[in-house]
């Protein structure tokens, strides 16, 4: 079936950088874009952006411009979130989801939660 | 910057039905937003409910239905359960690749 499959849970302290993992199996990787959304502890859900799996084009979230970088490795069906000097308000939990070409979202991966605090 | 509105919380008892919509802080929403909604339980990744304004996604029951109602994208509950007592969010594609969620609506079946 499809799915994607987050990797676990991190702890880091400020001005550190994470870097989150989704393994995506059962379909065509190639065929769909990646987007990554955040959700900080009782808070409602956030975009953070997108990037097309096919070509590597990348569109992020005004917010997260210049701390945010999403990349993708193909050979392994693997995409990729990295997010740079973490602040304590960057506490959440991050998905991955396949975007379709109408703009929605589905699946979704489980969830990592990242942790920022010293 | 645009904001997308929801009703923060919303009541409904079982059996009931319920409209939960989705606006702009400016401007109308239409079907070129390709409104899509997504159900979530504490704890739980989102469940996508209803894409492209008005389909079902996969396994979705069809008390659950999407609609445009004047100037908001509309999700429409009926024979309300139970289980269906959740966050409800909304998300509007806002052109450039841009997607925005709205804040959310706390369901509440009693």
């Amino acid at each position: 079936q499809v799915q994607l499959v987050q990797s676990g849970a991190e702890v880091k302290k400020p001005g550190a950088s994470v870097k989150v993992s989704c393994k995506a199996s059962g379909y065509t990787f190639t065929s769909y874009d990646i987007s990554w959304v955040r959700q900080a502890p009782g808070q409602g859900l956030e975009w953070m952006g997108w990037i097309s799996v096919y070509n590597g084009n990348t569109n992020y979230a005004q917010k997260f411009q210049g701390r945010v970088t999403m990349t993708t490795d193909t050979s392994t069906s693997t995409a990729y979130m990295e997010l740079r000097s973490l602040r304590s308000d960057d506490t959440a939990v991050y998905y991955c989801a396949r975007q379709w070409w109408d703009n929605w979202f589905d699946p979704w991966g489980q969830g990592t939660l990242v942790t920022v605090s010293s | 910057q645009t904001v997308v509105t929801q009703e923060p919380s919303f009541s409904v008892s079982p059996g009931g039905t319920v409209t939960l919509t989705c606006g702009l802080s400016s401007g109308s929403v239409s079907t070129r937003y390709y409104p899509s909604w997504y159900q979530q339980t504490p704890g739980q990744a989102p469940r996508t409910l209803i894409y492209s304004t008005n389909s079902r996604s996969s396994g979705v029951p069809d008390r659950f239905s999407g609609s445009i109602l004047g100037n908001k994208a509309a999700l429409t509950i009926t024979g309300a359960q139970a289980d269906d007592e959740s966050d409800y969010y909304c998300v509007l594609f806002m052109g450039s690749g841009m997607v925005v969620f709205g804040g959310g609506t706390k369901l509440t079946v009693l």
